[in-house]
């Protein structure tokens, strides 16, 4: 059974660096692609970006510049980072792994509010 | 970047067909696929992959959803709708990165 574990800090001040975990069970990193996805209060999706099955990277042109996205398949956990964080960047942070779709998989969330 | 558009909110009665649109302003067919994917999201809850590759049905999803489309025009349909089928209806393009979602349509129940 697939599932996936986002945690992180609830509260990240305005300028700061969010750093997320996504904690991957029941099949290896090295099989699929996970990406990164969040939800603003009350708005839609935006897919931040995706770390592929051979470690490469690809990301969203839009926060491209302050985003980083690794792994340690070992642990079977992928990170995010994304530095100078502002108000627009609070939001609900999911993880999903590729499946049938790229977004087959997701994880429960975890919400991330920037304010000081 | 492949824009998608969804009509915001949808109201249906009970048993009652649900058709719900996403158009793109590009092809999102490759190689014989559509590369179109439809999620529901229930409030406090994560998004879940309902359609994949336009009208293949994700395990364990009711047979009551389908979708069908190609090119630029997609539709997923509830039939017959249930109280529990509430929710917002994403759809998702995976043809060209970024990967983006349409903004998303809102079922009610009249």
């Amino acid at each position: 059974q697939v599932q996936l574990k986002e945690s992180g800090p609830g509260l990240v001040q305005p300028s700061q660096t969010l750093s997320l975990t996504c904690t991957v069970s029941g099949l290896s990193l090295t099989s699929n692609s996970v990406s990164w996805i969040r939800q603003p209060p009350g708005k839609g999706l935006e897919w931040m970006g995706v770390i592929w099955s051979n470690g490469g990277t690809d990301y969203n042109s839009a926060i491209k510049s302050r985003l980083s996205i690794s792994r340690d398949t070992s642990k079977s956990q992928v990170f995010l980072k994304m530095n100078s964080l502002q108000t627009e960047d609070t939001a609900m942070y999911f993880c999903a792994r590729e499946g049938e779709a790229p977004f087959a998989y997701w994880g429960q969330g975890t919400l991330v509010t920037v304010s000081s | 970047d492949i824009v998608l558009t969804q009509s915001p909110a949808l109201a249906v009665s009970l048993g009652q067909r649900a058709t719900i649109s996403c158009k793109t302003n590009q092809n999102v067919d490759y190689y014989g696929n559509s590369y179109m994917h439809w999620y529901q999201q229930k409030p406090g809850q994560q998004p879940k992959l309902l359609i994949y590759l336009a009208s293949n049905l994700a395990s364990g999803i009711p047979a009551r959803f389908s979708g069908r489309g190609s090119g630029t025009d997609f539709t997923l349909t509830i039939d017959p709708v249930e109280a529990d089928d509430t929710a917002t209806y994403y759809c998702q393009q995976s043809r060209n990165l970024p990967w983006t979602f349409g903004g998303g349509t809102k079922l009610e129940l009249k």
